[in-house]
């Protein structure tokens, strides 16, 4: 079964500063689907990016970008310049991309809690 | 285009009653997924459904819990004879197609036992 862990439940950060969250991950297939999911106190889901595993160039949205080390199982997300509005919960998130039963469903690591300092 | 409703926002029940949390699916979506999120943990898939079938319900527990999506109207959650344990916040998702790369999520219902 796949896994996912987040070994960092809190971080914070100085507003406009740059910060990494970790992210790893465990699965035997070689095809899948990686995510970031943002949860601020209004507790809806938000997706901040996405990574496919079969593409070597690692994805950016804006001020958010990953590093993806897929031979590490690693899944890393920056944010850039970082801002008030960022505070939340981060989810790591992973999808396997086989039409299979069970693929379908996302698997999440236990979330790291973002706090910016103004 | 409504994003995916969920219903009620925050429901509280009593030890022994019955529970039934609605999600209403964003319109041309036809696959829903639940997830249950204890507090300070990550979201735990419980059921993925298709109008009208089970897909995958490998998280579901065994007791007490069951989960529809009729041809008409929302997908129900159901959960009877609550227990403390069952208290969490209950996500919705859907998607398009089950291979879907994105679902996108209801704000959840939280559920509280008391």
């Amino acid at each position: 079964a796949q896994t996912v862990t987040q070994s960092q439940p809190e971080m914070s950060v100085q507003e406009a500063e740059t910060v990494t969250l970790s992210c790893t991950y465990d699965t035997s297939e070689s095809d899948y689907y990686l995510f970031w999911y943002k949860q601020p106190p209004s507790r809806q889901m938000i997706l901040v990016i996405r990574q496919e595993a079969y593409k070597q160039q690692n994805a950016t949205e804006n001020r958010f970008s990953v590093n993806f080390q897929k031979a590490a199982k690693s899944f890393s997300l920056k944010i850039s310049d970082s801002q008030l509005g960022d505070a939340a919960m981060y989810f790591c998130a992973y999808r396997g991309y086989i039409e299979i039963q069970g693929a379908q469903k996302l698997v999440f690591g236990q979330g790291t809690r973002l706090t910016i300092n103004p | 285009n409504a994003g995916v409703m969920q219903n009620p926002r925050h429901l509280v029940r009593r030890r022994g009653q019955e529970a039934r949390l609605r999600c209403s699916p964003m319109k041309g979506h036809s696959h829903v997924y639940w997830y249950r999120q204890l507090p300070e943990e990550g979201l735990k898939f419980m059921v993925y459904l298709q109008k009208e079938n089970i897909i995958d319900e490998s998280g579901m527990p065994k007791e007490r819990f069951s989960a529809e999506f009729p041809k008409e109207g929302p997908s129900i959650l159901r959960i009877q004879q609550v227990v403390r344990g069952d208290s969490a916040a209950y996500f919705c998702a859907s998607s398009e197609l089950g291979t879907a790369t994105e679902a996108f999520f209801g704000q959840g219902t939280r559920l509280t036992v008391v």
